[in-house]
């Protein structure tokens, strides 16, 4: 069966800092890859999304940035946080050409 | 572009009430509508979807109907229990090129009181 893991848990940064999450996926191959940020009271918005290696798409423009390196791994980065970044950040992949998304269990991110 | 449209929470019931959240969508063509679900600390866990016009998704006691003619996707339950206290997202996922692009609503949060 296919599992996402997503880590850290949590994670508490100061403003400057650099960033890395990290998420991959088990028990499937070529599939899509999703980074959604969580803030309080906005819902869900859509960072970025990869529908192979090396390819990455960006929904806003922002402080930070994301890559695949392998095909099961999708990494969520900055170079100098900002307070605004604070959320909980999911991951979540979806099966080449289908639609339903599976999430992993999210990051909560705070930086101060 | 895309967008859904979610009544706003909390919504606060006593166990065995009947829920109803309301969910309006905006699209450009024909998708597939879903609602997911987030309990405390955790991450989203698809509840159910609706691919077509007149669907019904349904599971663990909650239903949503698509209905094109008025763009919604209401999630209803006849009995809520205080372990479906979480937040609810209406969402909606169009095919783009190759991919499948979904657009999420804010979230309801749902609280169930014994």
């Amino acid at each position: 069966s296919q599992t996402i893991h997503q880590w850290p848990a949590t994670l508490v940064q100061p403003v400057g800092s650099p960033l890395s999450l990290e998420c991959t996926v088990e028990g499937t191959s070529n599939p899509n890859l999703y980074w959604y940020r969580q803030a309080a009271g906005r819902g869900l918005q859509l960072l970025f999304y990869s529908v192979g290696i090396g390819q990455i798409s960006s929904e806003v423009p922002q402080n930070l940035s994301a890559s695949r390196p392998q095909d099961r791994q999708f990494i969520l980065s900055s170079k100098k946080l900002l307070l605004s970044d604070s959320g909980f950040y999911l991951c979540a992949w979806s099966v080449r050409h289908k639609n339903i998304q599976y999430f992993g269990a999210g990051t909560r991110l705070s930086v101060l | 572009g895309n967008s859904v449209t979610q009544m706003e929470g909390p919504v606060t019931l006593s166990e065995e009430a009947f829920l109803t959240i309301n969910c309006t969508y905006t699209a450009t063509g024909y998708p597939s509508l879903f609602w997911y679900v987030q309990y405390p600390g955790e991450g989203l866990q698809l509840l159910l979807k609706a691919t077509k016009a007149d669907d019904k998704g349904s599971n663990k006691g909650f239903e949503a109907t698509y209905r094109k003619e008025t763009t919604s996707f209401h999630l209803e339950k006849g009995s809520v229990q205080v372990s479906d206290s979480a937040v609810y997202f209406c969402a909606l996922s169009e095919r783009w090129g190759g991919s499948y692009i979904p657009t999420f609503g804010r979230g309801t949060s749902l609280i169930v009181h014994p």
